[in-house]
């Protein structure tokens, strides 16, 4: 089984700021998949095969990595991204998820 | 438009088994696979299984023994069945597809809860 590991699992970011949420494979992976999820509500796809946005996500998003390292960066952070992210591999089964980073609003 | 709707009972009790269903809309189940995840309260995401489009199944090995997922492809149903059920199987539980991508689709989830 792929463990990812995510970090940070909490962090406050300033609106403007930069953020970045890594995560981090134990084996290597073809792909990474990222989430959004806020309280109470279904997750949405946020970034698919690595670095491509769902739709609806904002251009400051964005998504990069290879191997066993992956990260989703925002590039100048708005209040409405408050939310925790999950990545997902589907590189082999069983798929797995990172334990989640929740984002929260300075 | 593809929806996914999650239904089942929102109470079981210990050792007894979970039956949800999940009705897709908006493509067929021959052509596309369903995957069912779940989410402990308060804690993350977790596989559980998937339907492929073409009957076969996959499931994680930590639930293998208890799962087993099936569909009604005239009914554009998707089964799970969860047996032995504990507290710790207590949150809600999704149905997801892969349609374009990978879990594009999920449904509203439905909460489970596991007490006597």
């Amino acid at each position: 089984e792929i463990v990812l590991t995510q970090s940070p699992t909490t962090m406050a970011a300033s609106p403007g700021e930069k953020v970045t949420i890594t995560c981090r494979a134990s084996s290597s992976v073809s792909y990474m998949h990222w989430f959004q999820q806020k309280s109470g509500t279904s997750p949405k796809p946020w970034i698919y095969d690595t670095s491509k946005l769902a739709s609806g996500v904002p251009d400051r998003f964005s998504g990069s990595g290879s191997g066993t390292s992956y990260s989703l960066t925002i590039s100048s952070m708005e209040a409405e991204d408050a939310a925790t992210y999950y990545c997902l591999q589907r590189s082999s089964y069983p798929l797995t998820f990172g334990s989640g980073t929740k984002l929260e609003i300075k | 438009q593809v929806q996914l709707t999650e239904s089942g009972p929102g109470l079981v009790h210990p050792s007894e088994t979970l039956s949800l269903t999940c009705t897709v809309s908006g493509f067929s189940l021959t052509g596309y696979s369903v995957y069912w995840v779940r989410q402990p309260s308060g804690k993350g995401l977790e596989w559980m299984g998937r339907m492929r489009y073409n009957g076969d199944t996959s499931y994680n090995s930590a639930l293998k023994s208890r799962l087993s997922i099936s569909r009604d492809t005239s009914k554009n149903q998707v089964f799970l069945k969860m047996n032995s059920l504990q507290t710790d199987d207590t949150g809600t539980y999704y149905c997801t597809s892969r349609y374009n991508y990978y879990f594009d689709y999920w449904g509203q989830g439905v909460m489970v809860t596991v007490s006597s």
